[in-house]
């Protein structure tokens, strides 16, 4: 099956810079990689996704990038702001209708 | 993902106790999912339906059951035979020709006592 890395697991940034999350994949079949964002207690939320014909996806702040040689994943939130703080996480899939998602990555923006 | 919910939003269980997690759609998906999250571990798949009486297991699928009598609805049991229940419980759903796209529920946190 697949099996999706995420690095770093904790990520502190001052505001206004830049946070760049990564993901590696290990099925090259894998063709759907979505993102998303879940605050503290609540839902995971989708904020971008990019699929195997593109390599690379912006909105607004945020933009994924996608490495398929490599097999690796990321993404970038610039001018971060206090909203942003949140736990990320990366998935894959196949489309086997199941997604395989990284460990999450704990941001916190400090004011 | 505001057409999901979940019921309770807290559940507390006794040793020995059979649970039963509430998970409603009205998005007309046709897929549904079953996911425990624990600290520090992301979001591990239990269960998955991709249509109506038919599931499949996931990754952690001992101690579970489901069933998927509506389209609707994708109700998760937590049966005394899971030794280590206590989690946050998500329930998700996608479109069936974008199966891939999932939108969550707002979740159930199951503590075992």
């Amino acid at each position: 099956g697949e099996n999706v890395e995420q690095h770093p697991s904790t990520l502190s940034v001052q505001e206004g810079d830049s946070a760049v999350i990564k993901c590696t994949y290990s099925d090259s079949a894998s063709n759907y990689f979505p993102w998303y964002k879940q605050e503290l207690g609540k839902r995971p939320q989708l904020i971008i996704d990019i699929r195997s014909n593109v390599g690379e996806k912006k909105d607004q702040r945020i933009a994924v990038t996608l490495n398929k040689t490599a097999k690796h994943f990321s993404l970038h939130i610039t001018e971060t702001q206090p909203e942003d703080s949140a736990v990320y996480f990366c998935a894959a899939t196949n489309n086997d209708y199941k997604l395989s998602f990284g460990a999450g990555t704990t941001v916190t923006v400090r004011a | 993902d505001g057409g999901i919910t979940q019921s309770p939003k807290y559940l507390f269980r006794k040793e020995g106790q059979n649970v039963t997690l509430s998970c409603e759609q009205n998005l007309n998906h046709d897929a549904m999912y079953w996911y425990r999250q624990d600290p520090g571990q992301g979001l591990r798949l239990i269960y998955y339906s991709q249509i109506v009486n038919d599931f499949q297991k996931g990754d952690i699928a001992e101690g579970y059951s489901v069933s998927r009598e509506k389209k609707e609805s994708f109700p998760l049991t937590v049966t005394s035979a899971q030794k280590n229940p206590t989690a946050f419980y998500l329930c998700a759903s996608s479109i069936w020709d974008s199966a891939d796209t999932q939108y969550f529920g707002p979740g159930t946190r199951l503590t075992v006592l």
